[in-house]
């Protein structure tokens, strides 16, 4: 069965560094998501991304944020220069095209730990 | 504008006997609704969805959710828990492509179940 696979599972990294966050949507899907949950709280949307760029973002998605398709197969987040705050739980996903409610299909999630 | 509401953040339920999740909506469209799982230490897994087909929706592991749209609920359901059931339970709104969302998905704050044996 096709799966959303996110690089690495757990990064640990300095505040203040640049750290890019990976994911391989399924090949077929259109529509690229990242989303967080900080620990104890909702998941919240970052942003989406279609037809190579993005198509909306939240206001935590600052300009410390970037997401690129560098290659047609992989979707990374660039967090410039991380702050604490930004230790939480990145979950990318993809939906494919078509009308209605499409299902997104959910990575096991990168742990990201700012120290 | 969409939003999701969990009545309960936390449920506690014998093994064998039913489990009920609330979930309330609201959203100017006729939106598509689910319902995920998060075991502890892994990702999001799609239980069932909504999508405005069948009112009663069947998922995976013997749950399954009725869409009530007069009542704007989701209650997610299950006739028997089993141990492996504990886990953080999100129920989530996304409205349609007309709503220009771009098919963005709402959390609700999540509802813990935990299953005693």
């Amino acid at each position: 069965e096709p799966e959303v696979t996110q690089t690495p599972s757990h990064q640990v990294t300095q505040m203040g560094q640049e750290v890019i966050l990976r994911c391989v949507p399924i090949s077929n899907h259109l529509y690229f998501y990242w989303y967080r949950q900080i620990l104890g709280q909702k998941v919240e949307f970052l942003v989406s991304f279609y037809n190579n760029e993005i198509s909306e973002k939240s206001e935590i998605f600052d300009d410390q944020f970037s997401v690129e398709r560098p290659d047609g197969s992989n979707f990374t987040l660039k967090i410039r220069s991380t702050k604490l705050e930004d230790s939480a739980m990145y979950f990318c996903a993809s939906s494919e095209p078509g009308r209605g409610g499409s299902e997104a299909f959910f990575g096991q999630g990168t742990r990201l730990t700012v120290v | 504008a969409q939003s999701v509401t969990q009545l309960d953040s936390h449920v506690s339920v014998s093994e064998g006997t039913p489990v009920l999740l609330r979930c309330n909506y609201s959203s100017s469209y006729s939106p598509s609704l689910f319902w995920y799982v998060q075991h502890p230490n892994k990702g999001l897994q799609l239980l069932l969805k909504y999508t405005s087909a069948a009112t009663l929706v069947k998922g995976i592991n013997g749950f399954e959710a009725e869409f009530k749209k007069s009542e704007t609920s989701f209650h997610l359901t299950k006739p028997s828990a089993h141990m492996s059931d504990a886990a953080e339970y999100f129920c989530v709104v996304s409205d349609p492509p007309e709503a220009g969302n771009n098919r963005k998905l709402i959390w609700g704050l999540g509802t813990s179940l935990a299953v005693n044996p």
